[in-house]
């Protein structure tokens, strides 16, 4: 029962640099989001999407990419780093029906940019 | 825009006691309401989806409830144990589809003590 997973679990970026965040779930669920979590703020929705090949930006999604060429697969694009991303990572999936919309998350990725 | 609160934001109780988490939400118009636990450092686990015709869902010694028109969820916890220590937080889902995103409150972070 993998579920959704996400790597890293933790990554120290300099300014500046870039990475991707990679989330998978084997569920088949349609809908994926990403959110960051900052202490004192709860989460924010950063992008979404609803199905293979499209994606919606949430709350905060300036300074980041996301794309869905699979089913399975939502990685997050950081583009020049900065401090104002240190943050928790959270991917989630839910199915999307309209009987049942239950989200499931994954570990998280834990960033700093220093 | 949907505003979800939660208060307190910290509680502590001793263990055994019975224990009642808020959720407050501005907007009524929602699919359903959902509670999450998250250990420190760790994901969120689901633990109760509520549709919106539904008035409480229980899962062991966990029982939400929802009033829509007024806007509230309670998460009510029995016989706490230390092993519940952990932040909850409630997050809802907008009328406007099953594709709509999840609004979190902050969580409330809960200490039993043996």
């Amino acid at each position: 029962n993998a579920g959704v997973t996400q790597t890293p679990k933790f990554r120290i970026l300099k300014i500046g640099q870039s990475m991707t965040l990679q989330c998978t779930q084997d569920m088949n669920h349609n809908y994926m989001y990403w959110y960051r979590q900052d202490p004192g703020m709860g989460l924010k929705l950063i992008y979404y999407s609803v199905g293979a090949g499209i994606t919606d930006k949430g709350e905060v999604p300036n300074g980041y990419n996301v794309s869905r060429s699979t089913t399975e697969d939502f990685p997050l694009r950081l583009e020049l780093a900065a401090p104002s991303q240190t943050s928790v990572y959270f991917c989630a999936s839910s199915y999307g029906g309209m009987e049942n919309t239950e989200a499931f998350f994954g570990q998280g990725t834990r960033l700093t940019v220093v | 825009k949907q505003e979800v609160t939660q208060i307190p934001a910290a509680l502590s109780v001793p263990e055994g006691e019975n224990l009642v988490l808020n959720c407050s939400f501005t907007d009524s118009a929602i699919y359903n309401l959902q509670w999450f636990r998250q250990d420190p450092g760790k994901g969120l686990t689901s633990l109760l989806l509520i549709q919106s015709s539904q008035r409480e869902q229980t899962s062991g010694r966990l029982n939400a409830s929802l009033d829509k028109s007024s806007g509230r969820s309670t998460l009510y916890i029995a016989a706490s144990q230390p092993g519940d220590s952990a932040t909850y937080l409630c997050a809802v889902r907008p009328l406007t589809g099953a594709n709509s995103k999840l609004t979190f409150g902050k969580g409330i972070t809960l200490s039993v003590r043996p």
